[in-house]
């Protein structure tokens, strides 16, 4: 079946830095991904809709100059929080959708982003 | 915007059916209704979908009323590893539609 990486699980970092996250369709082409944020006992929102060849939607309150997305080939999408601080410390999950006529979202397993 | 509300906690025995229900009362004509589980700190897993009839898959049934305005998710014989918050989702399935997550039920398998 269809399978999603994310790199890293787990990452720690200082405030200040930026960090990358790497979403990855392992055996499928994915000409659409979706990023998400989940914080402790709270559901998945979305944060954006990357589309590979173009630049990424962003759902409203999400600050597309701090998190930077790009989805340069039909296999990789990378979220880069750009100035991390501690209240982007959260659970981010990235998700794609194979090509056409795929109904169904597959997941990746994560990514722990720790701001210190 | 999450179009789906959902109990936000159920009990279950281990060995019975589970049944999730999930109300979509304003899902459109075009729209699927997905349903997704999440165990504690790892990503989503598909579960089941369907659009207009029930649908029936090796994890579970998906029951969707004739109005399409609710459904049901039925794990046939709940194991522990079922513990899990489990969201339904209505979207058009199509790419680049957007998957909005509600809240969720949280189902605990007691043993």
């Amino acid at each position: 079946g269809a399978v999603v990486s994310q790199h890293p699980s787990r990452v720690i970092c200082k405030s200040g830095t930026s960090v990358k996250i790497e979403c990855r369709s392992l055996d499928f082409q994915a000409t659409t991904m979706f990023w998400y944020r989940q914080f402790p006992k709270q559901s998945l929102m979305l944060m954006a809709t990357s589309n590979e060849g173009s630049k990424a939607t962003y759902e409203q309150g999400v600050e597309k100059d701090k998190f930077l997305i790009n989805h340069a080939s039909l296999t990789l999408s990378t979220l880069t929080v750009t100035s991390a601080h501690p209240e982007d410390s959260s659970f981010y999950i990235c998700s794609a959708r194979g090509t056409a006529g795929a109904n169904v979202l597959t997941f990746g397993a994560g990514s722990r982003l720790t701001v210190l | 915007d999450a179009k789906t509300t959902q109990p936000t906690s159920m009990d279950c025995a281990e060995g019975r059916a589970a049944n999730l229900p999930c109300n979509h009362s304003t899902i459109s004509g075009n729209e699927y209704v997905y349903w997704y589980r999440q165990i504690h700190s790892q990503g989503p897993q598909y579960i089941i979908h369907g659009l207009k009839n029930n649908e029936t898959n090796e994890m579970a049934s998906l029951i969707i009323t004739e109005d399409r305005k609710s459904s049901t998710l039925i794990l046939p014989h709940a194991t522990l590893r079922d513990t899990a918050v489990y969201y339904c989702i209505v979207s058009p399935g199509l790419n680049g539609n957007q998957f909005y997550f509600g809240t969720g039920t949280s189902l605990t398998v007691i043993p």
